[in-house]
């Protein structure tokens, strides 16, 4: 079976810019969460998603959204980019849409310059 | 906010040595778990331990959780160069998956 997959691998974007990041997870895994991490905050939730529908939301701003399509596959936008948005974009997915054992994406790097 | 505080922040072994790392949390928990991190790539699923467990083992890993105390360490025995990489514990306290990690330790293992 392949992994979850993430694309783009790296991303150079510029201030007040969109960006839009996609997450193919394991075949048969219907539950598909995100995931920031940054040298200084850590690894934070963004938001979850299970049969297209969002289950739980992290502490982020609104221009931060996502969804999900009906092949499992999500997607997550960013827009009005800030310098502080730079960082690694984790995507994860679950079997049962339980966390009791995530399966990551190799991840998104974005640099906002 | 990050639920967890790892300690340490960094560990330098050589290879055969143990290692060992800790994880606190702030809240109760249903369950906590372990995951690996090399050079800023995905994450790894390490092992898992329920609030009603006490130790856990697979292969080389050994986890314990001390609920009263909230607190769980990591003990990977004979470690080898390949283990180096960060760990990060992440606990889960509610329905789907919303894990909130720790700060992570970064473990280096020399030949």
């Amino acid at each position: 079976k392949a992994g979850v997959t993430q694309t783009p691998r790296y991303l150079i974007k510029t201030r007040g810019q969109q960006v839009t990041l996609s997450c193919s997870p394991i075949s048969g895994h219907r539950s598909v969460s995100w995931y920031q991490q940054t040298p200084g905050q850590g690894l934070q939730f963004l938001f979850e998603y299970f049969s297209e529908t969002q289950r739980n939301k992290g502490n982020f701003p609104g221009r931060f959204s996502g969804r999900q399509f009906s092949n499992s596959r999500s997607e997550m936008n960013v827009s009005t980019l800030e310098l502080g948005d730079s960082a690694l974009y984790l995507c994860a997915s679950s079997l049962d849409g339980t966390s009791e054992k995530l399966f990551f994406g190799s991840g998104t790097q974005l640099s906002v310059l | 906010s990050q639920q967890g505080e790892e300690d340490p922040q960094a560990l330098s072994i050589q290879e055969g040595e143990n290692a060992t790392m800790n994880c606190s949390y702030k809240t109760s928990i249903n369950n906590l778990q372990w995951y690996r991190q090399n050079s800023g790539r995905g994450l790894v699923h390490l092992i898992l331990i329920r609030s009603n467990e006490r130790e856990k083992h697979s292969g080389r890993l050994r986890v314990t959780l001390d609920t009263s105390k909230k607190s769980s360490s990591l003990l990977i025995t004979a470690s080898r160069a390949a283990d180096t990489a960060s760990y990060f514990c992440a606990t889960d306290r509610a329905a789907g998956n919303k894990l909130t990690f720790g700060g992570g330790t970064r473990v280096l293992v020399k030949p």
